[in-house]
């Protein structure tokens, strides 16, 4: 049964770096037919995507984050981590990570829990 | 970036009313189109993929259509369970993106 788990610290100050893992169980991050995505959901509003990476090292970001988003994958640890920079109130949100089918088929098919992350001094 | 609009972004009806909700896209996308079921303090749920194919566990009530930039997800007769927010996403080119939401409330 395929898991992904979201961690991070859920509480975040203006200006500084957000580090959020996401640990997968139940497959490989290294398979050919997945990329791994994140996802944020502000408190009230709608879904937000945020980038999606694959094994092979293809990264891909959202227009209005990619100055201040990294994606990255540890394949020796079966996870992948989202960091985000000069976090204001704005980015507080729900993030979630996901799964996402390559090919003809794509989509989100599993989606972790999320975690929400809290920006404030 | 490639913009989706849906609509309506409310809607309310009854148990058993046929509901459609619709998404355009700014341009042409194939049927690299999909449509998540998400309700209050949940994980958004996968319902259909490619436009038109039911993912696996989904009720037969649910169905879509539709390619190219316009699509379309109907519930043939909605049920209690179905009262939620629904989101459409392309998945033609990146950046990926998502429609604004329907909110599916009762009548």
């Amino acid at each position: 049964q395929l898991q992904l788990q979201e961690s991070g610290p859920g509480l975040v100050k203006p200006s500084e770096t957000l580090t959020l893992t996401c640990t997968v169980s139940g497959a490989s991050i290294s398979s050919n037919s997945y990329y791994w995505g994140w996802i944020r959901q502000p408190p009230g509003k709608g879904l937000e995507w945020i980038g999606s990476i694959y094994h092979s090292g293809s990264i891909y970001y959202s227009s209005s984050l990619k100055s201040r988003v990294t994606i990255s994958l540890d394949t020796s640890k079966n996870q992948f981590s989202l960091k985000l920079s000069s976090v204001t109130a704005a980015d507080t949100a729900v993030y979630y990570c996901a799964r996402q089918v390559r090919g003809g088929g794509t989509c989100y098919d599993y989606w972790g829990q999320g975690t929400l992350l809290t920006v404030s001094s | 970036d490639i913009q989706l609009t849906q609509s309506p972004s409310f809607l309310s009806a009854s148990v058993g009313d046929r509901v459609t909700i619709t998404c355009r896209a700014s341009q042409g996308i194939s049927s690299y189109f999909a449509w998540y079921q998400q309700k209050p303090g949940k994980t958004p749920k996968l319902l259909i993929y490619a436009a038109s194919t039911l993912q696996s566990g989904v009720p037969s009530r649910f169905s879509g259509s539709g390619s190219g930039t316009e699509f379309t997800l109907t519930i043939s007769s909605l049920q209690p369970e179905d009262f939620a927010t629904y989101y459409c996403q392309q998945l033609h080119g990146y950046p990926l993106t998502f429609g604004g939401g329907t909110k599916v409330e009762v009548k």
